[in-house]
């Protein structure tokens, strides 16, 4: 079983709003990723947690917050977002860090910002 | 910043036709994954590559680590419809970390 689930699949805001992303893996991985996608474009990384520690931001303003509560389930945090943040956000997750594994996606939650 | 250079950046071919599709980049890579995205869903796994050289296959697909580690290749033979969709490849930017760059994206479309 390779499944990762996230919640809400579509969720729209206002600028003052706070709200939350969800994502949930049962495959044992340490490893836990978000991603920001718009339309057309590559997935774009921005926070990985490893063993429920945050190891990597790649300088993500903080209206976005994340959170690894235990090594099964990720959130991700959303306050006073901006309308240029409505993208797809994508989570992952991998058994442990490159080059030995493999990362596997959710579905993804369809994010607007109004 | 580095980057993953995918051609072609679309194509559409005829049912049944072979597809074939690489991803370029300017430094080594140590793996290198495929996947596919349909529209609004996330990339689904279709193929991972650890050793230059390698070949590995999953069904219709096959893909190629290439022997200079600063490339890779993705064949679908017998294309069908559902083969629609976007195909990235990707890989870690540095061994041993988390930090996994995708490439721009070759855009399949067939025609029935």
């Amino acid at each position: 079983d390779t499944e990762v689930t996230q919640t809400p699949k579509h969720l729209v805001m206002g600028m003052t709003n706070k709200k939350s992303l969800k994502c949930e893996q049962h495959m044992g991985h340490r490893a836990m990723y978000w991603y920001k996608q718009k339309a057309k474009k590559p997935p774009e990384l921005m926070f990985v947690y490893s063993y429920e520690k945050l190891s990597i931001n790649e300088s993500v303003p903080s209206r976005f917050s994340p959170e690894c509560p235990n090594s099964s389930l990720l959130n991700l945090h959303l306050h006073a977002l901006q309308p240029e943040d409505s993208a797809l956000y994508l989570c992952a997750s991998s058994q442990g860090p490159p080059p030995s594994y493999e990362q596997y996606f959710g579905p993804g939650t369809r994010l607007t910002v109004t | 910043g580095q980057q993953l250079n995918q051609s072609p950046q679309s194509m559409f071919i005829q049912e049944g036709e072979d597809v074939s599709m690489n991803c370029t980049s300017s430094s080594i890579f140590n793996t290198w994954l495929w996947y596919k995205q349909d529209p609004g869903e996330g990339p689904v796994l279709l193929i991972a590559l650890y050793k230059a050289g390698e070949l590995t296959s999953n069904g219709r697909l096959t893909a190629q680590f290439g022997i200079t580690r600063k490339d890779s290749f993705l064949n679908i033979s017998a294309s069908i419809p559902s083969d629609v969709g976007i195909y990235f490849c990707a890989g870690p930017l540095t061994s041993g970390t988390y930090k996994y760059i995708f490439g721009t994206g070759t855009r399949l479309k067939v025609l029935a």
